[in-house]
């Protein structure tokens, strides 16, 4: 079946550290997202993507990057960790049509901690 | 901007009590509006969805009808179960994208 992988699932860092957490999709859509969620805040969106080479700054961009070199992998890289990223982080996946927006699909969530 | 707000939790009810989670939504054009379900430990996944206004969503015996005279898209369900016990998020989305945009969440707990 197809489907959206994240890893690692959970994860500790130090402050100052690069990390990077890894989205594979085997839908091959088009569309890929990272959101963070924080109690309070719900799901913010971080940087999305709507083709190979394609990126876009979110809501909540900073200290973070991300690349698009194939259609099913959008990794995110957290430059210098600070403790304020502390979070799980969600991927997400969908397929443009012609009509209204449709359904996103979920990973499972990675568990950040800077410590 | 966009923006989805959506009523703070936890709601706690009794099984089969009747559910209402509200949510009211500011865009500038003509948004879909979703609802979203959490479990523990999982990551999200489309509960219920509305592309016009007066279109109602329905799944799994909840419902939500897109009034736009309100900007609304409020949360029923009639008799909740235990296993109906998750996060509800609210949220919209305006392009073909479909880059959503989110509440803060409602968390539901539901007593036996």
């Amino acid at each position: 079946d197809a489907e959206i992988t994240q890893s690692p699932r959970h994860k500790i860092t130090e402050t100052g550290r690069q990390v990077t957490l890894a989205c594979h999709q085997t839908w091959n859509h088009n569309n890929m997202f990272w959101y963070r969620q924080d109690l309070g805040h719900g799901l913010r969106l971080i940087h999305y993507s709507y083709g190979v080479q394609d990126t876009n700054k979110g809501e909540v961009s900073d200290g973070y990057s991300v690349s698009r070199s194939n259609t099913e992998d959008l990794p995110l890289t957290l430059e210098s960790a600070a403790s304020s990223q502390t979070s799980v982080y969600f991927c997400a996946s969908s397929l443009t049509g012609t009509g209204p927006p449709g359904e996103l699909f979920f990973g499972e969530g990675s568990r950040l901690t800077v410590l | 901007g966009n923006s989805v707000t959506q009523m703070e939790g936890p709601v706690t009810l009794s099984e089969e009590a009747f559910l209402t989670i509200n949510c009211t939504y500011t865009a500038t054009g003509y948004p879909s509006l979703f609802w979203y379900v959490q479990y523990p430990g999982e990551g999200l996944q489309l509960l219920l969805k509305a592309t016009k206004a007066d279109d109602k969503g329905s799944n799994k015996g909840f419902e939500a009808t897109y009034r736009k005279e309100t900007t609304s898209f409020h949360l029923e369900k009639g008799s909740v179960q235990v296993s109906d016990s998750a996060v509800y998020f609210c949220a919209l989305s305006e392009n073909a994208g479909n880059m959503l945009t989110f509440g803060g969440g409602t968390r539901l707990m539901v007593k036996p």
